[in-house]
């Protein structure tokens, strides 16, 4: 079985151009997630869907970042217009069903690595 | 908030040596799942163990098991046989288990692990 899968692994851009991230997740997998991971820190979560429905975009910085999840399957993250502090790796993951129990395990993509210069 | 704490940035063990890294985190909530990931540079995050907060019983996975002091908001991986693909960042995480919050995962700041042949 696939799993979670990114693209680009690696991204190098000018500071105020736009990036896209994408994001597949594992078939049948109703829930995902974005987390935003600073060099030698943990991961922190940006956006969780449940299917097509963002449910908590909290972290989100929504002046500049956007996501979508067409069709309730793939997922884009989109920055516009990046700026320096971006530099980051940006992890995909999934989960099957809602979000609770133990042994609803997220799977991690092996993210993208966004250089801004 | 809940935090998660990792005072060790790094830490070293011999080959098939035992080691134990350090996790201590924060929450009013009464029940959460706590999890230890590993992220080797590749980069892909796996799990390594997971444990209920409602059960007493330290969870074991081969060569893997922890030592969790609910009350002293306390939760150790003791890493047994140490390998060389033992290498990697790991990092300790928390989860609700509250609907609300469920999904969103709290890393910690990691603990880079360095195996000695």
């Amino acid at each position: 079985e696939a799993g979670v899968v990114q693209s680009p692994r690696y991204k190098i851009i000018e500071k105020k151009q736009p990036v896209a991230f994408w994001c597949n997740p594992i078939s049948g997998h109703n829930t995902l997630y974005w987390y935003l991971q600073n060099l030698g820190q943990g991961p922190e979560l940006l956006i969780r869907y449940e299917n097509e429905e963002a449910v908590d975009d909290s972290q989100l910085p929504k002046d500049r970042f956007s996501a979508e999840r067409l069709k309730g399957v793939d997922s884009t993250l989109k920055i516009q217009p990046a700026e320096l502090g971006d530099s980051a790796v940006y992890l995909c993951a999934s989960s099957l069903g809602v979000a609770s129990g133990p042994y609803n395990e997220q799977f991690f993509g092996p993210g993208t690595r966004l250089t801004v210069l | 908030a809940q935090t998660v704490t990792q005072s060790q940035p790094e830490m070293s063990v011999q080959e098939a040596e035992t080691v134990t890294l350090s996790c201590t985190y924060d929450t009013s909530e009464s029940d959460y799942y706590l999890f230890w990931y590993k992220q080797p540079p590749s980069r892909q995050m796996i799990l390594v163990i997971r444990q209920e907060a409602y059960k007493q019983q330290n969870a074991t996975e081969n060569r893997f098991s922890v030592n969790f002091q609910k009350a002293a908001k306390s939760f150790s991986l003791k890493i047994s046989d140490s390998q060389l693909g033992d290498a990697a960042m790991y990092f300790c995480a928390y989860r609700s288990a509250f609907s609300s919050n469920t999904g969103k995962l709290i890393f910690g700041q990691g603990t880079t692990l360095q195996v000695k042949p």
